[in-house]
């Protein structure tokens, strides 16, 4: 969805870097979320945001921080990244007061770590 | 643990021929289920969203349906085309709230 984009959309880097991955949303959304995706497995929660002041974890927030810059901007870091960090990941959206509630995701940033 | 399984892993129909997915749950409390749509290297697209009491939903040529006592969901996919090819993702939202399940997904290839 063009609404949420991610940058980069592709990075290489090696064990111990500090790597950030960037979302931005023109939807207006509220709420957003980090996902990562590996291969055959479902997408795990790392962090998500209900508004600029609030930060969550999820199911796998260990070896990641996160930082709402603004309504519209959310970022994920690595701060040491290691190899078993290598997946895709995906930014998410989400209006609170949308019945539906719908996620709409990013393109994804395909991470390698070295 | 709340849990999504979706079968089979993966499917190869040709075009123009129908296919059913299938996705199981144990997620409780459950509060809808969807169907997300997932082309390579893009991120999921929403088709259909189903409520308790809801137990069949159309977009199109997909059609998705929900039997919230055996905790089961079908995806089918009528009269498939080349772009059909993708993987399909069942996600079940926890109670009230905006915390989603995802299953594996299964990954649909639709040959000429």
């Amino acid at each position: 969805d063009a609404d949420v984009t991610q940058t980069p959309r592709n990075r290489i880097t090696k064990t111990g870097k500090r790597i950030m991955l960037e979302c931005s949303q023109t939807k207006g959304h509220d709420r957003m979320y980090w996902y990562r995706q590996d291969p055959g497995l479902g997408l795990q929660l790392i962090y998500y945001s209900f508004d600029v002041k609030d930060i969550n974890k999820g199911e796998i927030s260990d070896g990641y921080s996160v930082s709402r810059q603004a309504q519209a901007k959310f970022s994920l870091s690595l701060e040491s990244a290691i190899p078993n960090q290598t997946a895709l990941y995906f930014c998410a959206t989400s209006d609170s007061r949308g019945l539906k509630k719908t996620q709409y995701f990013g393109p994804g940033t395909r991470l390698l770590v070295l | 643990k709340n849990q999504v399984e979706q079968s089979p892993q993966s499917l190869i129909i040709l075009e123009g021929k129908n296919c059913t997915l299938q996705c199981n749950y144990t997620v409780s409390p459950f509060s809808n289920l969807r169907w997300y749509k997932q082309d390579t290297g893009r991120g999921p697209v929403s088709l259909t969203i189903m409520t308790f009491s809801e137990n069949t939903k159309s977009n199109g040529r997909y059609t998705a349906t929900l039997d919230a006592d055996t905790k089961q969901s079908s995806l089918h996919i009528t009269a498939s085309q080349l772009s059909d090819s993708a993987s399909y993702i069942c996600v079940v939202t926890i109670n009230a709230g905006n915390m989603l399940t995802f299953g594996g997904g299964t990954r649909l290839m639709v040959k000429p």
